[in-house]
Order: structure tokens, then C-alpha cells, then sequence
């Protein structure tokens, strides 16, 4: 019965690879979110879809893709995976505008 | 850039209060105070929220100040288990950037037996 669930919890890869970091919810939310946790510990959005429109693109590389098949779903694309990749990646949901986000327990990518 | 100023650590003792100030000294009208927490390992949580009036929820007591330039977080009775870093986030409740949290560096809260 968890909220926002991400799979795989953890990505070990090598650069140049394609991989994918699934999101599902379950709270009948209408917006989703991706954030990346850097070695740091900064938490920065990469995107957010509402109704399958994408409604903030920061200045993430495009070979990350956010996929959303259908509310529920987020999916996150990466190509040509590199070093600077590997961080722990959220994914969140919320309903409506300025709801609180709900966030899932990461993945941790490593770039290898 | 966040737009608020946290002490970067903090302790606590078992079974007192938690009181975690936060600075944010530029919020605009429209703009909520938000408090997150991230326990070690895991996804960052909502505890609560609030315009300018305290609240209060299960969890713990939101007091702003009257002029809103800052807030404090209170845990009424820690437990270790709060052990986890504290953010506080101004967000807007409308426009385009609405969902967009900006997280800082946060408050480090160590609950100790």
C-alpha cells in the first residue's frame, strides 16, 4: 500500500548506457515530480508533469526524459548515462496546486 | 536559491521539545512556509504548512511570527526516531512554479537518549 513507489531502489550501470527508473502512485494525484539528490545532499526538481503536459522543465541535459503513460505513471529516461549522473533520484506527487508533495524513497544511481 | 536560513545542526534530548527556528526574511505575500523532513536513507516527508496563523497537526506546531519573516518548528516530545534533517521551504500557492520546492542545506536535528 505505498503512496509513490520507485523501482529499481538501486542502478549500478556504465557510462554511455540507456536506463529507466520507474514511478507509480497510488493517491489518485494529478501531478508528479522528479527531484535528484546530489552527492551533496541538494534536492533539485528536473520536472514535473500535470494531465500529461509538462509544466516545469529546469535546466536538466536532455538526455533526461520524463514519460508519463498515464497519471498514475512517471517514468524517467536517461541516455548516454555519465559520471556526474550517479545520485539518488525522487519521485513525488501532489494534488492540485500547492498541495504537499509525497515522495517516494529513491533510487540510487551509479555511474560506473 | 532557497529563499530561508536554517542553523545547519541541532540536538535534542529524548522526550522534549524540538524547537527549529527558520529565517526567511524575503517571503512574499503568497508564499506558504513549508517543513519537510529527510530521515537518513529515505524520501523526504511533509510534516506541515502554513500563510500566517499557527498550526498544528499530529506531528508537530508551525509558529510564524507576525510579520512572517520567520517561523519555528516545534516537535512537542522527540523521539529518536526524529532524528532526521529538518527543511523549511517558502513555495507559492499559485503560478507556473507553484510545485516547485527549492530545498536548502536544512537543519541536521540529532534526538539523543
Amino acid at each position: 500500500d505505498t503512496a509513490v513507489s520507485q523501482t529499481p531502489k538501486y542502478l549500478v550501470t556504465q557510462m554511455g548506457n540507456d536506463k529507466s527508473i520507474k514511478c507509480e502512485q497510488n493517491l489518485g494525484h494529478d501531478t508528479m515530480y522528479w527531484y535528484k539528490q546530489d552527492s551533496k545532499k541538494f534536492l533539485k526538481i528536473m520536472f514535473s508533469y500535470n494531465n500529461k503536459e509538462l509544466i516545469i522543465n529546469e535546466t536538466v541535459p536532455n538526455r533526461f526524459s520524463p514519460k508519463s503513460p498515464d497519471k498514475a505513471h512517471l517514468n524517467l529516461h536517461i541516455n548516454s548515462l555519465e559520471l556526474g549522473d550517479s545520485a539518488v533520484y525522487f519521485c513525488a506527487s501532489s494534488q492540485g496546486r500547492g498541495s504537499p508533495l509525497h515522495f517516494g524513497n529513491g533510487t540510487r544511481l551509479t555511474v560506473t | 536559491d532557497a529563499k530561508t536560513t536554517q542553523p545547519p545542526s541541532m540536538d535534542c534530548a529524548e522526550g522534549r521539545a524540538a524547537n527549529l527556528p527558520c529565517n526567511h526574511s524575503t517571503i512574499s505575500g503568497n508564499e506558504y512556509v513549508y517543513w519537510y523532513r529527510q530521515i537518513h536513507s529515505q524520501g523526504p516527508q511533509y510534516i506541515i504548512h502554513g500563510l500566517k496563523n499557527n498550526e498544528t497537526n499530529e506531528m508537530a506546531s508551525l509558529i510564524i511570527t507576525e510579520d512572517r519573516k520567520s517561523s519555528t518548528l516545534i516537535l512537542p516530545h522527540a523521539t529518536l526516531r526524529d532524528t532526521a534533517v529538518y527543511y523549511c521551504i517558502v513555495r507559492p500557492l499559485y503560478g507556473g512554479t507553484q510545485g516547485n520546492l527549492i530545498f536548502g542545506k536544512g537543519t541536521k536535528l540529532s534526538v539523543k537518549p
